[in-house]
């Protein structure tokens, strides 16, 4: 997965609650990417980062930040969780302006109940 | 707005014949188009991609083929085998300033059967 991990893999919560999820790249990858990805959707972009501390949302960024103080680490916060982000949720990094090969970490499985 | 529609959603092919996926696009100021394959568990990864200037592209068994005038590419497999089961994403994206998103297709789920 390209030196990209993420935490934690599984998460199970309740609806209210904050969660944060965890990107942490090895390749000194300028641009970092969360997406969700949700039967019959296909993968959809929550917010991206161009450089520590650029960050900019996607098309589903309601109910979600995000925050990336170093390079190699970019997180993603949900601040009261709905069942509706209920989802596997991917980062993915690249070293060109996302018209190159974007690489996808293993994903965090995440169930709001 | 779909910017990127795939089909099929899903697709069983015997082992050895060809599989096919298609996509469009509207936004004409698309001009990088990968596709991604997934296993069960795993993140995407890149398996080929095509840039507006070729018609076509090959890679093994894996053809990409590109007609800009109707804003259209698929996937060819060729000899599918079983371990090509998985679930393929087409994508697009534009190199215009300030564009940095990958738009992604819903998938087709591939399944190869002996």
């Amino acid at each position: 997965d390209a030196g990209i991990t993420q935490s934690p893999r599984h998460k199970v919560t309740e609806t209210g609650t904050p969660v944060t999820l965890r990107c942490h790249q090895t390749e000194n990858h300028r641009y970092m990417y969360w997406y969700r990805q949700d039967p019959g959707h296909g993968l959809r972009l929550i917010h991206y980062s161009y450089g520590v501390k650029d960050t900019d949302k996607g098309e589903v960024s309601d109910g979600y930040s995000v925050s990336r103080s170093k390079t190699e680490d970019f997180l993603l916060t949900l601040e009261s969780a709905t069942s509706s982000q209920t989802s596997v949720y991917f980062c993915a990094i690249s070293d060109r302006r996302g018209t190159e090969t974007q690489y996808f970490g293993p994903g965090t499985r995440l169930l709001v109940l | 707005q779909q910017q990127v529609k795939q089909s099929p959603q899903s697709l069983i092919v015997q082992k050895g014949g060809i599989s096919i996926i298609n996509c469009a696009y509207e936004n004409t100021a698309f001009d990088y188009f990968p596709w991604y394959q997934q296993f069960p568990g795993k993140g995407p990864a890149l398996l080929i991609a095509i840039r507006p200037d070729v018609s076509e592209k090959k890679e093994g068994r894996f053809t990409i083929s590109f007609n800009k005038s109707a804003k259209q590419f698929s996937l060819h497999i060729m000899d599918s085998q079983p371990g090509d089961s998985a679930t393929y994403f087409c994508a697009a994206s534009s190199s215009g300033a300030g564009s940095y998103q990958l738009t992604f297709g819903k998938g087709t789920k591939l399944s190869v059967i002996p």
